[in-house]
């Protein structure tokens, strides 16, 4: 039974415009989520984070929102670039459950030119 | 970039043959994990570590094994192959295992098929 969701597997979206990648968890005892970005034959490195006491974050051109009400977090890249084509996966967890990470199954972002 | 490294990065064996699959770290963190990524699934834990010798399962460990005898070496064994274990492993370490900025880094993965 999957804890974190990511609905669409895929998302085309136009250079320079915005790219929204949505995630929805089950688990209410969640209360931290990342974001990891994942190129071809390249492991998953992280993007941006967000702890359940904020709504939103920002670092750069990522923005990432959460709505703890409706268990909902999305990914905000403005302007999308070539470069963020990828598979963004979205993860979870409980602050005190290290060993926990709990991963939906990806979204292909594809920024065309 | 963490220093990770996995090896082999592609293996492909037959059915019922053991395979060891190794993951080296040179950032001295404490945990240590296996993960697998299938499509549909995403990224599911296999086992962790968090310390020399102190591993436990995670939620696809059936027909798995790990060991860690050394901080910067974690193995990850399947004592005897099945096609469903076709997969990309992943290692991750993490510094403390918990705490607001804890996050997870990634080695390049492992490309296994069984054939």
């Amino acid at each position: 039974d999957q804890q974190v969701k990511q609905n669409s597997p895929s998302l085309s979206v136009q250079e320079g415009r915005i790219s929204i990648l949505n995630c929805d968890y089950t688990n209410s005892m969640f209360d931290y989520f990342l974001w990891y970005k994942k190129y071809p034959a390249e492991g998953p490195t992280f993007l941006i984070s967000i702890s359940s006491i904020k709504d939103k974050n920002e670092d750069g051109r990522f923005t990432v929102f959460l709505n703890k009400s409706a268990k909902h977090l999305s990914l905000h890249i403005v302007p999308s670039q070539p470069g963020d084509s990828a598979v963004y996966f979205c993860a979870a967890r409980k602050l005190d459950n290290f060993n926990k990470f709990y991963f939906g199954s990806g979204t292909k972002l594809n920024v065309k030119p | 970039d963490a220093g990770i490294t996995q090896s082999p990065r592609h293996k492909v064996t037959e059915t019922g043959t053991p395979v060891t699959l190794r993951c080296h770290q040179t950032e001295n963190h404490r945990y240590m994990y296996w993960y697998r990524q299938d499509p549909g699934h995403g990224l599911r834990l296999i086992h962790y570590s968090y310390g020399v010798k102190d591993t436990d399962k995670g939620e696809v460990s059936d027909g798995y094994s790990v060991s860690r005898s050394k901080t910067e070496d974690f193995l990850l064994t399947l004592e005897s192959a099945t096609s469903s274990q076709t997969s990309v492993y992943f290692c991750a370490i993490s510094e403390r295992g918990s705490g607001t900025n804890e996050k997870l880094f990634f080695g390049s993965g492992t490309q296994l098929s069984v054939l």
